[in-house]
């Protein structure tokens, strides 16, 4: 158990409609980062926040959003959904730019999503 | 953007044998290199990483390997067991400065099968 837990396990939606993914980051990091790991595609970085501000993004859609809230649990949007949205959505956190930023990411067990 | 490529794609060992996964990185600025192992439907789990600082770092069967000036760092697996089957995948951090900042590129991923 790496201490990242991650909310629902498994999403099943319609086209069109939108969902909210949750994180919540090992006791003391700050930092948290959203991946999607889909078949063809690998481990995709999406998002990064630390402390409540966006850090650094990666290939997020623009219908794909997040936030980090005051007690450092995020939040991943994901609206007007498509088929190709199905994938494994994973959380991982770290300590943060206090240790030099080069933090070990520990992951989340993942949410399942899939879009019908 | 930092590129990262793996190969190979898929590896069949027997058990008792020796496993090497090999990466290459594109950003000189990479100064972070973590190994992931993940099994099928979980989340990716570090097992083993190494900074731009050292060359060489071991962990009981495994070790990893890094080059910065060829730019390329290897995971060996020793005396292979069939636990040791898995979804293996390198990464490259990128350090301190820049927009890159905490955000892991991820390898292709290579599927090592250890047959009994």
């Amino acid at each position: 158990d790496s201490g990242v837990t991650q909310t629902p396990k498994h999403l099943i939606t319609a086209t069109g409609q939108r969902v909210t993914l949750r994180c919540s980051p090992r006791s003391g990091d700050l930092s948290v980062y959203w991946y999607q790991q889909s078949l063809d595609q690998g481990l995709q970085f999406l998002i990064q926040y630390y402390n409540g501000e966006e850090r650094a993004k990666g290939n997020i859609l623009e219908r794909f959003s997040a936030q980090q809230f005051p007690d450092l649990h995020s939040e991943l949007n994901l609206s007007s959904l498509e088929l190709g949205d199905s994938a494994l959505y994973f959380c991982a956190s770290s300590g943060g730019w206090t240790s030099g930023g080069r933090d070990t990411q520990y992951f989340g067990p993942g949410t399942r999503l899939t879009v019908l | 953007g930092e590129n990262v490529e793996q190969h190979p794609s898929t590896l069949s060992v027997q058990e008792g044998d020796s496993a090497v996964i090999k990466c290459t990185y594109s950003d000189s600025a990479s100064n972070y290199f973590p190994w992931y192992k993940q099994e099928l439907g979980k989340r990716p789990q570090l097992i083993i990483d190494i900074r731009s600082n050292v060359g060489e770092k071991k962990d009981q069967r495994i070790a990893v390997t890094l080059n910065k000036t060829a730019k390329h760092f290897s995971l060996h697996i020793t005396e292979t067991q069939p636990e040791d089957s898995a979804v293996y995948f390198c990464a490259a951090l990128r350090g301190a400065g820049g927009t890159s900042y905490g955000k892991l590129t991820f390898g292709q991923g290579t599927i090592l099968t250890v047959h009994p």
